[in-house]
């Protein structure tokens, strides 16, 4: 079964940083690309960034790029995003999912971040 | 970007009725591959996004046949026949034929 769980969310001041991770476990993690999705507080989805399967590659939102870093470790089933210089309008549910054919076929539970003073 | 978008935003059914939900992409989403890479997603309240459908009527593993889609053009449909109480929550379409990825603002069935 394939399991995607998240860590590493919380409360952050304006300007700060917070590095979330994905633990991915049921599949072979190398064959896939990933996602970082993200859903603001009673609002609808967004893509955030996603990164190749050997992690040599990866594409932003604009209006995350140069903020966000999106990586992997192959060797420990894991996906990262970290997070610098964050806003107010960051404030979401950060979820992580698998690419499969130019879609998202699995989620995972999601972790909350909260950029508040 | 691919510009997506849905109707209605709100969706009042009864049980046992059919419900429809339309989504419109504000370009075509017909790959090089031939392939239409349009996705449906079921959240409900409190849970993270499923798939429900993908490549327009491709239904995932353990997803019922009342769900299905159908597509013309630029404008998709996802059709539930028969209401069940569990189909409560939000529906969202999503494109993957351009980038970024983009998803319609989603759909609230309630019942």
């Amino acid at each position: 079964e394939v399991q995607l769980v998240e860590s590493g969310g919380g409360l952050v001041q304006p300007g700060g940083s917070l590095r979330l991770s994905c633990a991915a476990s049921g599949f072979t993690f190398s064959r896939y690309w990933m996602s970082w999705v993200r859903q603001a507080p009673g609002k609808g989805l967004e893509w955030v960034a996603n990164i190749n399967k050997d992690g040599s590659a990866q594409s932003y939102v604009d209006s995350m790029q140069g903020r966000f870093t999106v990586s992997r470790d192959n060797d420990k089933n894991s996906l990262y995003l970290q997070m610098n210089s964050l806003r107010v309008e960051d404030t979401a549910v950060y979820y992580c999912a698998r690419n499969g054919g130019y879609t998202l076929d699995h989620w995972g539970q999601g972790t909350p971040v909260t950029v508040s003073s | 970007d691919v510009v997506m978008t849905q109707s209605p935003l709100s969706l009042p059914v009864t049980l046992g009725q059919s419900a429809s939900v339309s989504c419109r992409s504000s370009q075509s989403l017909v790959h090089s591959d031939g392939n239409t890479y349009l996705s449906w997603f079921h959240q409900r309240p409190g849970q993270s996004p499923r798939r429900l459908l993908y490549k327009v009527s491709d239904r995932d593993s353990g997803v019922p046949d009342r769900f299905s889609g159908s597509a013309s053009g630029t404008d998709f449909t996802l059709k539930i026949s028969r209401v069940e109480a569990e189909d409560v929550g939000v529906y969202y379409c999503m494109q993957g034929t351009g980038w970024p990825y983009t998803f319609g603002p989603g759909t609230k069935l309630e019942i």
